[in-house]
């Protein structure tokens, strides 16, 4: 089965630092360009970063550039988010998606992981 | 950025009833090689967004065919030809044609 789970959300208080991981299971994890995305409570949908399969290729939103870092290992599957500096308005579920095609639709969402940013 | 509009923000309608969804952008969303990189999304009350329609108007492994898309240019429709009650949740249009994938802001469909 094609999944993809997140982990390392949490609270933590303005200014710290998380690393979100997204690990990939049923399919050549390293054939596919990966992205996060993340929601705000009650809000809708934001494109967080972009990562091509080889990660020649990296960008971010202008909201999140400076302060994150998207990452991958493709001998361990898994797809990573370091979050620096964070703000309230990180606040949000962040999901790991991978794209049907370059680019393309994101055909492969995780479930998501909370990220609370919070004094 | 492309901005992503969609219109009606909210949509009550009675089962078995069609149903429509309109997302207009900013600018057009061919691609230079030609593509139209616009998708749909569906994401259920508690859930991830799950894809629905990539590239205009194809239908994603699994989609029962009364999701149908379409559109050209700027300016593209989502139909539900008969909503069944499993269709409730938000529905996102979304551009990946220019860098800054954006999403629109989302149409709640609802059962009367």
């Amino acid at each position: 089965e094609v999944q993809l789970v997140e982990s390392g959300g949490g609270l933590v208080k303005p200014g710290g630092s998380l690393r979100l991981s997204c690990a990939a299971s049923g399919f050549t994890f390293s054939s596919y360009s990966m992205n996060w995305v993340r929601q705000a409570p009650g809000k809708g949908l934001e494109w967080v970063s972009s990562i091509s399969s080889s990660s020649s290729y990296i960008y971010y939103a202008d909201s999140v550039k400076g302060r994150f870092t998207i990452s991958r290992d493709n001998a361990k599957n898994s797809l990573y988010l370091q979050m620096n500096s964070l703000r309230a308005e990180d606040t949000a579920v962040y999901y790991c998606a991978r794209v049907l095609g370059d680019p393309d639709a994101f055909d492969i969402w995780g479930q998501g992981t909370m990220v609370t940013v919070s004094s | 950025d492309i901005v992503m509009t969609q219109t009606p923000l909210s949509s009550p309608v009675t089962l078995g009833q069609p149903a429509s969804i309109s997302c207009r952008s900013s600018q057009s969303l061919v691609h230079s090689d030609g593509n139209t990189y616009l998708s749909w999304l569906q994401q259920r009350p508690g859930q991830p967004p799950r894809l629905l329609i990539y590239k205009i108007s194809n239908r994603f492994s699994g989609v029962p065919d009364r999701f149908s898309g379409s559109g050209a240019g700027t300016d593209f429709t989502l139909k539900i030809s008969r909503v069944e009650a499993e269709d409730v949740g938000v529905y996102y249009c979304m551009q990946a044609t220019q860098l800054g994938y954006t999403f629109g802001q989302g149409t709640k469909l609802e059962i009367k």
